[in-house]
């Protein structure tokens, strides 16, 4: 079975500054994929960004990039130039590779606070 | 921009009373799930849903759950008996097709069960 850990219950940055979430996952899959997944207060979890586990290079997304280390299970999530929209909660996930539709296995979630 | 909804946002209810949670996925997604997360606790998979059928359940999916696409647009999460231990959050989730496709989610349906 997969699990995903999140070590940081909440973290707070200033505006415009830079702040990275931690995630690991531990599994026996060698072909998977692991996102990041936003909750704003009151709103819907949307995906923020998503990387497959045979791609070496890192994914971005605007201001929103990754740091994968497969061997080290490790896929922390780096937010720069934070905004006070990026209040959230955020979740790290993971899917394996298969065919057909597989559940998302979550972590617990990291609650980001943005400061004015 | 199409959403996930569901409804109510918020259901209490007491023990032992069936509660139906209603999703109305986006139109043209063919995959749905179930997702709960208690409170302080991951958000954890229940069921996937596909050509009317289950595809895929977790050991939580037991016997007191079931999960119905009564209409072309609805789905929906059934627990017949509540238990305490039921309270949750409940999130439904679609997607278009299968594969690694992104699952869009809904804002959840808070359960309380007293």
């Amino acid at each position: 079975a997969q699990t995903v850990t999140q070590s940081q219950p909440e973290m707070s940055v200033q505006e415009a500054e830079t702040v990275t979430l931690s995630c690991t996952y531990d599994t026996s899959e060698s072909n998977y994929y692991l996102f990041w997944y936003k909750q704003p207060p009151s709103r819907q979890m949307i995906l923020v960004i998503r990387q497959e586990a045979y791609k070496q290079q890192n994914a971005t997304e605007n201001r929103f990039s990754v740091n994968f280390q497969k061997a080290a299970k490790s896929f922390s999530l780096k937010i720069s130039d934070s905004q006070l929209g990026d209040t959230a909660m955020y979740f790290c996930a993971f899917m394996k590779l298969h065919s057909g539709n597989t559940p998302l296995v979550f972590g617990k979630g990291t609650r980001l606070s943005v400061i004015a | 921009e199409p959403e996930v909804t569901q409804t109510p946002s918020h259901q209490v209810t007491q023990m032992g009373q069936e509660v139906i949670l209603r999703c109305v996925p986006i139109s043209n997604h063919l995959y749905f799930y179930w997702y709960r997360q208690i409170l302080g606790q991951k958000v954890e998979f229940l069921v996937s849903f596909y050509n009317n059928e289950i595809s895929e359940k977790s050991e939580i999916f037991d016997d007191q759950f079931s999960v119905e696409r009564p209409d072309g647009s609805n789905f929906t999460l059934k627990i017949r008996s509540t238990k305490l231990e039921d309270s949750a959050m409940y999130f439904c989730a679609s997607s278009p097709s299968d594969y690694l496709d992104e699952q869009f989610f809904g804002p959840g349906t808070r359960l309380t069960v007293l």
